[in-house]
C-alpha cells in the first residue's frame, strides 16, 4: 500500500514531441504528489507538484494532470528538450515519503 | 529553498573499511534525512535523523551498519562501516521544507571494492 508505481521505465521521444509519464497509487493517505528531475551525477530536484484538491497544475512546459478517483497522476512534457532527457521520478507524501522507481526519458535532436 | 553541501562527491573504499558522508544545510531544518540510490534504481530512504535524538532507521537499516550524528540543525553525518562492494551506491542527503518539500545534495558516489 506504500508502493508509488510508475511506468514506462525508459521512453525516447523525438524533440518538440510530448513526454507522459504516468504513476499510480493506493495509499488514500497520501496528500501531496511531486515530480523530480535528476540528472546523471546530481541529485533529485523537485520539478512540480500537486496537492489531491486540484486536477491538474502547469508550470511553463510541465504539466501533472491528477485523477484522484483512479489514484493515478501523469507529468506532461510538452514541446520536449534533448536538455530534459534525465530520469525523472515521482513521490507521494504523506505520513511517509516514498518514489516511484523512475523513469528514464531520452529526448533525440 | 534550502541549500545542501555534501561531501565527499564520491569515494572507492577497500571492503572492511569505513566512510563517513558529510552533508552541511543553509539554514536551520528540524528533519534531515539520508537515501540510498543503488545504480539505475529509485531512492529508498535509509533513516530520519532529528536534532537532539536518535536517529529513525527505515527497515533493512540498522544502526551499527549506518550510524548517524545530527549534532545540530545544519549538519548530520551518514557514516557506512564495514563496508562490501554491496555497498556500492550513490548516498544522499535530504531535508524537508515543512512536511511536504524535500531538497536533495548532489550525493555521494560511493565504490566498494
Amino acid at each position: 500500500q506504500q508502493q508509488v508505481k510508475q511506468s514506462p521505465q525508459s521512453l525516447i521521444v523525438q524533440k518538440g514531441g510530448i513526454s507522459i509519464i504516468n504513476c499510480a497509487y493506493e495509499n488514500t493517505a497520501f496528500d501531496y504528489f511531486p515530480w523530480y528531475q535528476q540528472f546523471p551525477g546530481k541529485g533529485p530536484a523537485l520539478l512540480i507538484a500537486i496537492r489531491p484538491d486540484v486536477s491538474e497544475k502547469k508550470e511553463g512546459r510541465f504539466t501533472i494532470s491528477f485523477n484522484k478517483s483512479a489514484k493515478q497522476f501523469s507529468l506532461h512534457i510538452m514541446d520536449s528538450q534533448p536538455g530534459d532527457s534525465a530520469t525523472y521520478f515521482c513521490a507521494a507524501s504523506g505520513q511517509n515519503f516514498v518514489f516511484g522507481p523512475g523513469t528514464r526519458l531520452s529526448v533525440l535532436p | 529553498s534550502a541549500v545542501i553541501s555534501q561531501k565527499p562527491s564520491r569515494d572507492i573504499c577497500q571492503r572492511g573499511t569505513s566512510l563517513t558522508i558529510q552533508c552541511q544545510v543553509d539554514s536551520q531544518v528540524t528533519m534531515m534525512f539520508w537515501y540510498r540510490q543503488q545504480p539505475g534504481q529509485s531512492l529508498t530512504l535509509i533513516a530520519t535523523a532529528n536534532q537532539g535524538s536518535e536517529a529513525t532507521y527505515e527497515s533493512g537499516f540498522v544502526i551499527d551498519k549506518f550510524p548517524i550524528s545530527r549534532p545540530n540543525l545544519t549538519f548530520s553525518t551518514l557514516t557506512v562501516s564495514n563496508m562490501s562492494p554491496e555497498d556500492s551506491s550513490i548516498y544522499l542527503c535530504s531535508v524537508g521544507v515543512g512536511v511536504y518539500g524535500y531538497t536533495f545534495g548532489s550525493g555521494t558516489r560511493l565504490t566498494v571494492v
